[in-house]
């Protein structure tokens, strides 16, 4: 089955600097990476998605880019604020036609220091 | 609108005991999962449902566990003799549908608050 690497595990930056979030899967039918934010006792909610059929995408603040030949995509996220201090979760699924069930890393901590 | 709920928030109990956790998925959601998260962990799949389809049970852990969906409303996540490594926050999760869907909001999960089990 799918296996989600994400790395690293945590990350500590300042106020201002970006941070990446990497993270690799195994399953090539895999056609849909979503990412999650966790606040600390909160729900997971999405940042961002992107499909296989897109290289990148970028919403304000946060872009993703994949990667297919290599089975990997990435989170960054630019101009970092301590809001932006939470748990990263990266996921990929098969969507339609397979397993639509999202099979998550294990979540990034980042720390954005004022 | 209303989001996902999920009910009890907190539930306390003791080895061997049976529990039932409920969802409420968001209306008109075809797609509902469940999810595990240990303590600092990442989310773990469980099982989810689509339409009327036969659900995919792929990541229930064992026979304890055990799924129930009525049509396309409230699913209940049955964990029997429950044991300490049960301990968890279970998460349930809907979407429009179940992924292959042309916008993100057809793709897009939305989770409930989850429900806190601690297995004494």
């Amino acid at each position: 089955g799918e296996n989600v690497e994400q790395h690293p595990s945590t990350l500590s930056v300042q106020e201002g600097d970006s941070a990446v979030i990497k993270c690799t899967y195994s399953d090539s039918a895999s056609n849909y990476f979503p990412w999650y934010k966790q606040e600390l006792g909160k729900r997971p909610q999405l940042i961002i998605d992107i499909r296989s059929n897109v290289g990148e995408k970028k919403d304000q603040r946060i872009a993703v880019t994949l990667n297919k030949t290599a089975k990997h995509f990435s989170l960054h996220i630019t101009e970092t604020q301590p809001e932006d201090s939470a748990v990263y979760f990266c996921a990929a699924s098969k969507g339609k036609g397979g397993s639509e069930k999202l099979v998550f890393g294990k979540g990034m901590k980042l720390t954005v220091n004022p | 609108g209303a989001g996902v709920s999920q009910s009890p928030s907190n539930k306390v109990t003791e080895k061997g005991k049976d529990v039932e956790l409920r969802c409420d998925p968001i209306s008109g959601h075809t797609a509902l999962y469940w999810y595990r998260q240990r303590l600092g962990q990442g989310l773990e799949f469980l099982i989810y449902f689509q339409g009327n389809s036969a659900p995919d049970k792929s990541g229930l852990p064992s026979d304890r566990f055990s799924a129930e969906r009525t049509g396309e409303s409230v699913s209940t996540l049955t964990i029997q003799r429950t044991q300490q490594e049960d301990s968890a926050v279970y998460l349930c999760a809907s979407s429009r549908s179940s992924g292959g869907g042309r916008t993100k909001d057809d793709n897009e999960q939305f989770f409930g608050p989850g429900t806190r089990l601690t297995v004494l």
